[in-house]
């Protein structure tokens, strides 16, 4: 199967610093990449799908100036997680999938903030 | 938009028995159902995934139902071991857009 690829497993960073992860497909090229967060013992909610050389879609609830996504190349989508703080604790997935099939997931990113 | 409830939210089960969970989805023009496997703080992984032309696929000990009329498919695990131990989560797509999510259920099986 497709390889995803994310960046970094664990961080750990300062309230009020700012976090980027990274979501690679290996092998495919992927237009549309999606980012998910899941809560301990959660389900996973979709934050936002990422266009490649288009804006993102958030979304409802999910702040655009909080989340900044950029997908500038058919490979790679970026999620920068701006200002954390406590509550931005968790554990962040990202997804590429190919319409009408099976989703190809990174190893997730989860992320503390102190 | 597509809909995706899922039951049980927990199930035990005694090591050699069978576990069923199911889901229901909305969108009846939705053609794939996959069925993924969470294990503790590591990825999803696609264990088993069926379209809409069949009503029934197996691997090994497991297998998967679609029932198009109801708008209902089911996940089986037979011969459980301790391993199969995890979070399991349905999923349908709507048109074009990312699969939609069941809220998961968490499998222990107990040795």
């Amino acid at each position: 199967g497709a390889v995803v690829s994310q960046h970094p497993s664990r961080v750990i960073c300062k309230s009020g610093t700012s976090v980027k992860i990274e979501c690679r497909s290996l092998d495919f090229q992927a237009t549309t990449m999606f980012w998910y967060r899941q809560f301990p013992k959660k389900s996973l909610m979709l934050m936002a799908t990422s266009n490649e050389g288009s804006k993102a879609t958030y979304e409802q609830g999910v702040e655009k100036d909080k989340f900044l996504i950029n997908h500038a190349s058919l490979t790679l989508s970026t999620l920068t997680v701006t200002s954390a703080h406590p509550e931005d604790s968790s554990f962040y997935i990202c997804s590429a999938d190919r319409v009408g099939t099976e989703a190809f997931f990174g190893q997730g990113t989860r992320l503390t903030v102190v | 938009g597509e809909n995706v409830e899922q039951h049980p939210s927990t199930l035990s089960v005694q090591e050699g028995d069978s576990a069923v969970i199911k889901c229901t989805y909305s969108d009846s023009a939705s053609n794939y159902f996959p069925w993924y496997k969470q294990e503790l703080g590591k990825r999803p992984q696609l264990i088993i995934d069926i379209r809409s032309n069949v009503g029934e696929k197996k691997d090994q000990r497991i297998a998967v139902t679609l029932n198009k009329t109801a708008k209902h498919f089911s996940l089986h695990i037979t011969e459980t071991q301790p391993e199969d131990s995890a979070v399991y989560f349905c999923a349908a797509p709507a048109g074009n857009t990312p699969l939609v999510f069941g809220k998961g259920t968490r499998l222990s099986v107990i040795a």
